[in-house]
């Protein structure tokens, strides 16, 4: 079967960096995606991988490495305002999205 | 900011009730999604339509009817459903229809329903 591994929850101080791992399991592979979503509300794109590598933006990072089956958001400088749920999502061979149940990630003062 | 839409933000029904949910998106977007979002587990496709034509359907229950008169409206008619169906249903739109390219979703903010 199918499957995306990613923890339930974590907790970080803000002004630190954390990373939230997405580990995966799919017949073929074509993107990997992390989205962002605060509580109530829709989730937001982050960042694309397709290709091994890291992919940077702002505070936020991507990594991606096809032959493990691993990647990982890296989050710096937090604020309080990136306490959120944070999916990662993989494209298989059929283009189907494979959704991760999400990572809780919360930001202590 | 969100460019795509969907009503009502919240709803409680009883399980004989009948109700739809509405999607709208201002993007100009060919695809739409309809996904059931629960408590600690991924979210799951429900249908998908891309130029107004459903092209998935993942083993939904009847109970749950889409609609798509067109590429920017998405509607999900509702009927006897059970406690269970209790969740958040997003709506998400792409520009590109699933398998060309990497066609990213845009999301709503979601439906919250409550099944009693």
């Amino acid at each position: 079967g199918q499957n995306i591994d990613q923890p339930t929850e974590m907790t970080a101080t803000e002004g630190a960096i954390v990373q939230i791992n997405c580990t995966y399991q799919t017949s073929g592979f074509n993107g990997l995606f992390w989205y962002q979503q605060h509580a109530g509300e829709a989730p937001t794109f982050l960042s694309y991988n397709v290709l091994d590598g890291l992919e940077e933006k702002g505070r936020f990072s991507s990594f991606l490495s096809r032959s493990k089956g691993y990647s990982y958001l890296l989050l710096k400088e937090l604020q309080m305002k990136d306490s959120a749920s944070y999916l990662c999502a993989v494209r298989d061979s059929n283009y189907q999205l494979i959704w991760g149940a999400g990572t809780k990630l919360i930001i202590k003062p | 900011e969100t460019g795509v839409t969907q009503t009502p933000r919240h709803l409680v029904m009883g399980m004989t009730n009948k109700k739809s949910l509405k999607c709208e998106q201002h993007l100009g977007h060919n695809a739409m999604y309809w996904y059931k979002q629960s408590a600690k587990k991924p979210l799951e496709l429900m249908f998908v339509y891309n130029f107004k034509e459903q092209t998935e359907n993942n083993s939904v229950p009847s109970r749950f009817s889409p609609e798509c008169p067109n590429s920017s409206h998405l509607f999900l008619h509702l009927h006897t459903l059970q406690p269970e169906d209790s969740a958040l249903y997003l709506c998400a739109s792409s520009q590109l229809p699933p398998g060309q390219g990497a066609d990213t979703q845009y999301f709503g903010p979601g439906t919250r329903l409550t099944v009693l």
